[in-house]
């Protein structure tokens, strides 16, 4: 199993919708998990971070569930701004950040 | 600019040449990462620093590629005797304590001809 797992998607979505990705991890010792957005070509953004329960911020919102080992994040009312690919990070016990494939996300007008 | 910088932010080079990357990150940082991206790909691990100590070198990581961080500071990256499976991009993050948020360079994209 790797260590952590997303679905590739892509995920075309209308504009406003809601969206929602998973991601799970194998991992059970695993103290801190990220979101990451980033754009084609770009380097890596921090999006949120998923500390305890969970973590809400404006329109997206990260929850993590550490009896199943996934963490997910909710897009509310999606921006044609939010077309990006969105990585899923877990920090292991160690900390060194194993990143996900991605999920791509194409909002559409 | 305060960010993690990456130097260069092209390289091109023949196969079986030797590269050298630079990261500085941003500043008081103690870990520094190094991740290699292909296309439609999440960033790899290659090797994560704390302070100067290298803490652990990727499995996948064959002997060719080497790291250092000699005064806790800038880090580099030396790929020996490039071969054209090492073309991807080379992404350099930082972040103040294990746990915390890492901040990610501009990357070098290296192309091996």
């Amino acid at each position: 199993r790797k260590e952590v797992e997303q679905d590739p998607g892509p995920f075309n979505v209308p504009e406003g919708a809601t969206v929602a990705f998973n991601c799970t991890y194998s991992n059970s010792a695993s103290q801190s998990f990220f979101w990451y957005r980033q754009d084609c070509r770009k380097e890596p953004k921090l999006l949120m971070s998923v500390y305890s329960s969970g973590n809400e911020d404006g329109r997206f919102t990260a929850q993590l569930n550490r009896a199943s080992q996934y963490i997910s994040l909710l897009i509310r009312d999606s921006k044609l701004s939010d077309s990006a690919t969105y990585l899923c990070v877990n920090g292991g016990a160690t900390n060194k950040l194993i990143f996900g494939t991605g999920t791509l996300l194409a909002v559409q007008p | 600019d305060t960010g993690v910088s990456q130097d260069p932010r092209h390289k091109i080079t023949k196969r079986g040449q030797n590269v050298t990357f630079r990261c500085d990150p941003i500043s008081e940082h103690n870990r520094l990462y190094w991740y290699r991206q292909t296309l439609g790909q999440g960033p790899e691990f290659l090797t994560y620093f704390q302070n100067e100590a290298q803490l652990e070198k990727s499995r996948l990581l064959s002997d060719r590629f080497s790291a250092e961080r000699p005064k806790g500071s800038f880090s580099t990256l030396e790929i020996q005797r490039t071969e054209q499976g090492d073309s991807a991009m080379y992404l350099c993050a930082s972040s103040l304590l294990e746990n915390t948020e890492a901040f990610f360079g501009q990357g070098t994209r290296l192309t091996v001809v």
